[in-house]
């Protein structure tokens, strides 16, 4: 098993641009998430998926847009990148979100590494 | 506001040390993680906590919660330079949002052992 799976490793962007960062996981889990790393921040959730077809947003969702395209599969779009952007984004899963089933351990992809000029 | 924090944030260790990081949030939760990443690595999972008084023990590491006092610790014994790394807690509050599996991070302990 791969587990989770980003492209692209690195991306250079410049203002204005926009771009899809994609997440795939192959352990057959409901839930899916992105969070940025931003240094002496932690990781900030932007946005997640409770299960294949639905998407809510997180604590930071201004700027992004996500599809859940299918169980597998969850992207993460900057329509006009800025530099405020520039970030470390992690997708994660988990087995399900519903309580009492199982510990929701979260397993992180290996990240992409964005920069806005 | 829903709050997990850490401390201390920075933590220079010498080897065969013993140290002890903290986690305090603000909200009533039933699940507390602790995660280790590597300088420009992901985040690799070492612990879950799910009831009150949960230990768990993985080599020189050890993790308690205490879901009274809303705290969890992170214990190091005789700290060896390979657990250098950033270690951050989670917490999974109820009722937060509409998945029970999100979770709110702490910034995080920069762990340096040094020989």
């Amino acid at each position: 098993n791969a587990g989770v799976t980003q492209t692209p490793k690195f991306q250079v962007l410049k203002t204005g641009q926009s771009m899809t960062l994609q997440c795939a996981q192959d352990m057959n889990h409901n839930s899916m998430y992105w969070y940025r790393q931003d240094p002496g921040m932690g990781l900030r959730l932007i946005y997640y998926s409770a299960s294949e077809g639905t998407t809510d947003k997180g604590e930071v969702p201004n700027g992004y847009n996500v599809s859940r395209l299918n169980k597998r599969e969850f992207s993460l779009r900057l329509e006009s990148a800025a530099p405020s952007q520039t970030s470390v984004y992690f997708c994660a899963s988990s087995a399900t979100g519903l309580l009492g089933h199982g510990t929701d351990t979260q397993y992180f992809g290996p990240g992409t590494r964005l920069t806005v000029l | 506001e829903l709050k997990v924090e850490q401390n201390p944030l920075f933590l220079s260790m010498q080897e065969g040390k013993n140290y002890t990081i903290y986690c305090n949030y603000s909200t009533t939760s039933d699940r507390l993680y602790w995660y280790r990443q590597d300088p420009g690595k992901s985040l690799e999972s070492l612990f879950v906590l799910l009831s009150n008084g949960a230990v768990k023990q993985e080599g020189r590491l050890m993790a308690s919660l205490d879901t009274k006092a809303r705290l969890s610790t992170l214990h190091i014994t005789a700290a060896v330079h390979d657990l250098s790394a950033t270690y951050f807690c989670a917490v999974g509050p109820l009722n937060y949002g509409g998945s029970q599996g999100n979770l709110i991070f702490g910034k995080g302990t920069k762990l340096s052992v040094k020989p």
